[in-house]
């Protein structure tokens, strides 16, 4: 079976542009969370959506957001980039939104330039 | 608030030394997961163990070995006989029920580097 699946893998954009980030997350899972990882930092949440509704939000600004499709899969959209918003963007699933393992994909490589 | 330690920025062995990595956290839940992961070069994490609040077990998966203890707050990961392979970056992390989000809390991650 395939693990969770993130396109693209590196993205090169400049300040103000908008940008859209893609996960696929593993067949079963209804649960899908997103992360920030500022190099040298552990993983910051984002979001969390289950059953394609928003189930919980990190503090992150409002130029930050995301949705769930029927299929599950999930995007997560920034606008207006900032330098500050390259990083590295991990997409986690779940069978359930609580408790359980957490699998993450290879992640999306922001730079913003 | 909800807060994951890892006061070990970066540790350095040589192989086949046993190393521990130290994990602190903080919770006011009474209901919380406590989790390990890898996050090798490639940037994928990799899931190593997930703890209950309740279970106070420790556990030993091969080379690995994980001693959670409630009375100081901690879930330290031991690697036996360290390998060149395990050279990562390792996160402790935490989710607390009362979020109801299933959120983890990260720790600022430890750099292992096993040298031949």
């Amino acid at each position: 079976d395939a693990g969770v699946t993130q396109s693209p893998t590196h993205l090169i954009k400049t300040r103000g542009q908008q940008v859209t980030l893609r996960c696929s997350p593993i067949s079963g899972h209804k649960s899908v969370s997103w992360y920030q990882q500022v190099l040298g930092q552990g993983p910051q949440f984002i979001f969390q959506y289950y059953e394609k509704e928003e189930r919980g939000r990190g503090n992150f600004p409002d130029r930050f957001s995301a949705r769930q499709f029927p299929n599950y899969s999930s995007e997560l959209n920034v606008n207006a980039l900032l330098l500050g918003d390259s990083a590295l963007y991990l997409c986690a699933s779940s069978l359930v939104p609580v408790g359980y393992g957490y699998t993450f994909g290879s992640g999306t490589r922001l730079t913003v330039v | 608030a909800q807060k994951v330690t890892q006061a070990q920025t970066e540790i350095s062995v040589v192989e086949k030394e046993d190393v521990t990595l130290d994990c602190v956290y903080e919770t006011r839940d009474t209901t919380y997961y406590l989790f390990w992961y890898k996050q090798p070069p490639s940037g994928e994490l990799v899931f190593l163990i997930r703890r209950n609040s309740f279970d106070e077990q420790n556990e030993i998966s091969g080379r690995y070995s994980w001693n959670f203890q409630k009375s100081t707050s901690s879930f330290n990961f031991t690697i036996t006989a360290s390998q060149v392979v395990d050279s990562a970056v390792y996160f402790c992390a935490l989710s607390g029920l009362s979020s109801n989000t299933g959120k983890l809390i990260f720790g600022q991650g430890t750099t292992l580097q096993v040298k031949p």
